[in-house]
């Protein structure tokens, strides 16, 4: 069975700090993951996804299969990145994410 | 266009009763899954639903049931309420069903409290 985890429930860094988000993953098959975000008040909403190999708002996550990681970094961050992140898990049997606990991002001044 | 859009916002029932709560997905989006949300943890996969046939279901009982209208809505159906299903419940709708694109995108969730 596929499952995710996000060893940390908060993670607490100053205004212009590096940023690292652990996930780890375990499945058997072809892992497809993402990076979930949800701002105070707001909806749940993508925030980047493996496949893409992109950086969005400063984000970038590397898949390493040999470590089965996928963990989110940013090199400074910004107030605006204080959130709660969930790592997920695409399983494309149905389309059904599994979701990692989360861990909240507090960026202080 | 709104996005997903759910209703309603908040419910309030007491153990035993039956709950019904309803998803409107993005205009031309043909799937909605329902995902769970108990404080303090992530998500959790309920069902899956494409062109008004259920294509996943998660571990939950069958007391929980679904369905999918032809306008693409869906309806998440929760019997003899238990107070563990206390939760925020999730709606997400994406295009299509299955393949490498993985996005989907959710609505603000119903906050249910079972008394």
């Amino acid at each position: 069975a596929q499952r995710v985890t996000q060893p940390e429930k908060l993670l607490s860094v100053f205004k212009g700090a590096p940023v690292e988000l652990k996930c780890n993953y375990s499945y058997s098959g072809s892992p497809e993951l993402f990076w979930y975000v949800q701002y105070s008040r707001q909806r749940l909403q993508l925030l980047l996804r493996h496949i893409s190999r992109e950086s969005i708002k400063g984000f970038t996550a590397d898949l390493n299969k040999g470590e089965t990681s996928f963990h989110l970094k940013k090199p400074f961050a910004q107030e605006e990145d204080s959130a709660m992140y969930y790592c997920a898990l695409y399983t494309g049997t149905a389309s059904k994410l599994t979701f990692g606990t989360g861990t909240r991002l507090q960026v202080t001044l | 266009d709104a996005g997903v859009t759910q209703s309603p916002t908040h419910l309030i029932k007491t153990r035993g009763q039956h709950v019904t709560l309803r998803c409107s997905p993005i205009s031309g989006h043909k799937s909605v899954s329902w995902y769970q949300q108990v404080l303090g943890q992530g998500p959790q996969f309920i069902f899956q639903y494409y062109e008004k046939e259920e294509r996943g279901r998660g571990n939950f009982p069958d007391r929980f049931s679904a369905r999918q209208f032809p306008n693409y809505s869906s309806e998440l159906n929760v019997n003899a309420l238990l107070l563990g299903d206390s939760a925020l419940y999730l709606c997400a709708s994406s295009l299509e069903y299955g393949g490498a694109w993985g996005e989907q995108f959710f609505g603000p969730g119903t906050r249910l409290t079972v008394l």
